[in-house]
């Protein structure tokens, strides 16, 4: 079945950009989405259809897919961004619906 | 606005039958193109898909747990109900719900309830 690959963690200073991959086979044919999930909440849909920003969401938020990587990033890192982040797609060979395995954003 | 909530037993013995109930709010599922899925996390783990159900009563379940999930709507009672048979402590997690698109994405999720597995 289909894998995404995520780095486990991610550490960044407060004002600099985040960059928290995603890896899959071929994942430029399928849209991506990525979720926050801070401690003890439910996730939050921060990117959707890729690259576009559900509303509410700051615009320092943004995502990218090209090739077998997708990749969320957040220009200025806050300290409230220290969250888990999750990519998700819809895998159509095998009818169902695909999570990485998170990635741990720590702010400095 | 879209809420959801879900509820049901925190703990459940090793060969039970978990039903958990999903309510929700601010959408309907008579309306086109309006979804609901399950989603579970076990404690320090990723998230994990289980199913969902469309509008037009289209579900598509887990590969791997399509044999013990079974997922139902009750339209007028604004509500999607997961059953999963034979439960094991593997199964212990936090279970949501959530508000699916019809690319199979989530967009508004419940607060989550943990289900405890254990004799």
């Amino acid at each position: 079945s289909y894998v995404l690959t995520q780095p486990p963690a991610v550490s960044v200073a407060p004002g600099q950009p985040a960059r928290i991959t995603c890896g899959g086979k071929n994942i430029a044919s399928k849209s991506v989405y990525w979720y926050q999930q801070k401690p003890g909440q439910a996730p939050i849909l921060v990117i959707h259809y890729d690259v576009n920003r559900p509303s509410g969401i700051p615009e320092r938020f943004s995502g990218s897919n090209s090739g077998t990587t997708a990749t969320l990033t957040i220009s200025r890192v806050e300290a409230g961004d220290e969250a888990d982040y999750y990519c998700q797609v819809w895998d159509t060979d095998s009818e169902q619906v695909v999570f990485g395995g998170g990635t741990k954003l720590t702010v400095l | 606005q879209i809420t959801l909530k879900e509820s049901g037993p925190t703990l459940v013995k090793p060969t039970q039958t978990l039903t958990l109930t999903c309510a929700f709010s601010g959408f309907s599922l008579s309306t086109r193109e309006e979804g609901v899925g399950w989603i579970r996390q076990p404690p320090g783990k990723a998230l994990e898909w289980l199913a969902v159900i469309y509008w037009d009563d289209d579900k598509r379940y887990r590969p791997s747990l399509e044999s013990r999930l079974t997922v139902t709507k009750d339209t007028s009672k604004h509500q999607v109900i997961l059953t999963i048979t034979d439960m094991d402590p593997v199964d212990t997690a936090t279970y949501y719900c959530a508000h699916a698109q019809t690319t199979f994405n989530f967009d508004r999720w419940g607060q989550g309830t943990l289900v405890t597995v254990s004799s």
